[in-house]
């Protein structure tokens, strides 16, 4: 167990429709990190919260956004989804915001689209 | 651009033997480099790094190669076990003008080991 909880672990939505990925990070964790992993893919950066400030942003679709709040979870919010954004969705955490800190994952996310 | 690179999709060695898992980079800024194992229906989960001022790193039955010059590493596994058989991202990240701990993974060797 990392001690990053995602929540929920499997979605089934239609296209269109707008969904909510939940993060809580490990306790102590200010950064929170979140990755996208397609079919036969690598994990794909799409962005990074750090103590509730954007820190970096990756090949983020404008059609998703993310935020940190002062308890430090984290959510994802995915709009207008099309069947190419069915995906593992994985968050990470880690107690610092720069490199050279090993993150923790969390189960992830499966989001499929239909 | 795929600035990380794990072209082999799978390997499959026998138990007791060993396993070398390659990852090449082209991003001479990369400076820090981890692999991550996985298993199926779970997340990654950290397994040995290498800072880019060193050319090796052990941890147990896991070494971690680093070739600059080659922008390439590996990672050794002796000796391989039925249970190491996973999913192995290797990853790497950079210290460029904003403060972020981002990684850039490879994607993925499907390791298979055979009792």
């Amino acid at each position: 167990d990392s001690g990053v909880t995602q929540t929920p672990k499997h979605l089934i939505t239609a296209t269109g429709q707008r969904v909510t990925l939940r993060c809580s990070p490990r306790s102590g964790d200010l950064s929170v990190y979140w990755y996208q992993q397609s079919l036969d893919q690598g994990l794909q950066f799409l962005i990074q919260y750090y103590n509730g400030e954007e820190r970096a942003k990756g090949n983020i679709l404008e059609r998703f956004s993310a935020q940190q709040f002062p308890d430090l979870h984290s959510e994802l919010n995915l709009s207008s989804l099309e069947l190419g954004d069915s995906a593992l969705y994985f968050c990470a955490s880690s107690v610092e915001a720069d490199r050279g800190t090993e993150a923790f994952f969390g189960q992830g996310t499966r989001l499929t689209v239909v | 651009d795929q600035q990380v690179k794990q072209n082999s999709p799978s390997l499959s060695v026998q138990e007791g033997r060993i396993s070398i898992l390659n990852c090449d980079y082209t991003n001479s800024m990369f400076d820090y480099f981890l692999w991550y194992k996985k298993y199926p229906a779970e997340g990654p989960t950290f397994l040995i790094s290498i800072s880019s001022i060193k050319d090796k790193n052990e941890d147990g039955r896991f070494t971690v190669f680093l070739n600059k010059s080659a922008k390439h590493l590996s990672l050794h596994i002796v000796p391989s076990q039925p249970g190491d058989s996973a999913v192995y991202f290797c990853a790497a990240s950079f210290y460029g003008s904003s403060n972020t701990g981002k990684l850039i993974f490879g994607q993925g060797t499907t390791l298979q080991v055979k009792p």
